[in-house]
This record gives C-alpha cells, sequence and structure tokens, in this order.
C-alpha cells in the first residue's frame, strides 16, 4: 500500500463550483498535513497546513483532517479559472521540518 | 514576500558530468531540503540539512549525491556523474519552525543526455 494516495484526475469543473480533493495515507505517525498547488513545471506552491485533525479555513480554501479515518480534503469555492492546476497533499511526521511525503497530486480543470 | 530561488532553471549535461544546483533559501530558515519530481511522477524526498549536516536523506540519495552550504546563503545539491535516469526537476525548500510548513523554490529542470 502506497503512504500517501491521491486520485490523479483530472478533475473538471465548471467556473463557479466547489472543487473537492482528498488524499488517504497509510501512516498513523503522520501529523502535519498541508495543500500545495503546482502549476505546470513549476515549484509547489504551499495553499495550507493543518495540524492533527480539524478544519481549517483560508479564504476559499477549507482543508479538513480525519486522522481516524486516515483521510485528508482541501475544498475550493467559487473555483476560478486561474485555479487550474495540479494539487499536491504532503504530509510530515513529527514536524513540518521533517521531510515531506506527497502524493501523486490531483489535475483540476476549471472551465469558464 | 520571501521566496526560496533556484539556479539554474534549466541545465542539460552529458551523462557522467557533474552538476551543482544552487538554492538561496529564506533569510531566516534553518532548514533545508532538496527534493526531485520526475516527469509525471511524485515530488520525492532527496535530503534534509541542519546545522552544517545531513540530517535525513532518502535511499536515492546515494554516493553520488552530496550537498553544502558554502556561505551564510547558498545551499547546494551536487551530482558528481550524472546518470539518464537523474533527468528530473530539482526543488530546493526550507524551513523555520515559526511557520510549520516547508517553502519550495521554482525548481531546476535537469535534463542528462
Amino acid at each position: 500500500q502506497k503512504e500517501v494516495e491521491q486520485d490523479p484526475g483530472p478533475l473538471s469543473v465548471p467556473e463557479g463550483a466547489i472543487v473537492s480533493l482528498n488524499c488517504t495515507y497509510s501512516n498513523s505517525a503522520f501529523q502535519y498535513f498541508m495543500w500545495y498547488r503546482q502549476y505546470s513545471r513549476k515549484g509547489p506552491e504551499l495553499l495550507m497546513y493543518t495540524y492533527s485533525s480539524g478544519n481549517k479555513e483560508d479564504g476559499r480554501f477549507t482543508a479538513q483532517v480525519d486522522k481516524s479515518s486516515k483521510y485528508i480534503s482541501l475544498f475550493i469555492r467559487d473555483s476560478q479559472p486561474s485555479d487550474s492546476a495540479t494539487y499536491l497533499c504532503a504530509m510530515a511526521r513529527k514536524a513540518a521540518g521533517n521531510k515531506l511525503t506527497f502524493g501523486g497530486g490531483t489535475r483540476v480543470l476549471v472551465k469558464p | 514576500e520571501p521566496e526560496v530561488t533556484q539556479t539554474p532553471s534549466h541545465q542539460v549535461t552529458q551523462m557522467g558530468q557533474e552538476v551543482i544546483l544552487r538554492c538561496v533559501p529564506i533569510s531566516n530558515h534553518l532548514y533545508f531540503y532538496w527534493y526531485r519530481q520526475i516527469l509525471g511522477q511524485k515530488v520525492e524526498f532527496l535530503v534534509s540539512f541542519y546545522n552544517n549536516e545531513i540530517s535525513e536523506k532518502s535511499e536515492i540519495f546515494d554516493d553520488q549525491f552530496s550537498v553544502e552550504r558554502p556561505d551564510g546563503s547558498n545551499f547546494t545539491l551536487k551530482i558528481r556523474s550524472t546518470k539518464l535516469e537523474d533527468s528530473a526537476m530539482y526543488f530546493c525548500a526550507s524551513y523555520v519552525q515559526i511557520v510549520e510548513t516547508q517553502y519550495f523554490g521554482p525548481g531546476t529542470r535537469l535534463l542528462v543526455l
């Protein structure tokens, strides 16, 4: 079983829709959870990070962590064409300064 | 806003040649990392560096790889004898405990011919 699994997509939605992304993981030692956005051939850009379980909201983005189910989610409200990118989940163990283990990324296309 | 920078943005080299990839981490960050992403694959951890020494490395980071912080600002990744399979995007990242996450540079695209 892969440590972090993420549906590769592509996920195509109309502009204004809610984008729902998720990752599952197998290692219960993960405590820090991040979402990065990556445009084609660019570096990962941090969107959200969460420690342990719970929800976190930042503007149009909401991140959720359910450690009991080993499942994390990212929701993007009022999606825009500029949100079209690959979204990567990443996780770390005891500290966010530990090595990050990434999912394979979900490609999202927001159509005008 | 402070950011991680990397040079060069692209590098083409012949198999067997040495390459040095350079990074300038965010100035008050203390932890530094290299990751790589082979085209179409996951971002993979290579090595982490703290207090002038390697704190963790992956199986990928074999004797052909080395890292160095030659001065107070630069952080380098050297590949001594490049192989075709080293062709990838290499990302530098840095971290400080005050903000609990790692910030990535734009990457260096390495092509080994």
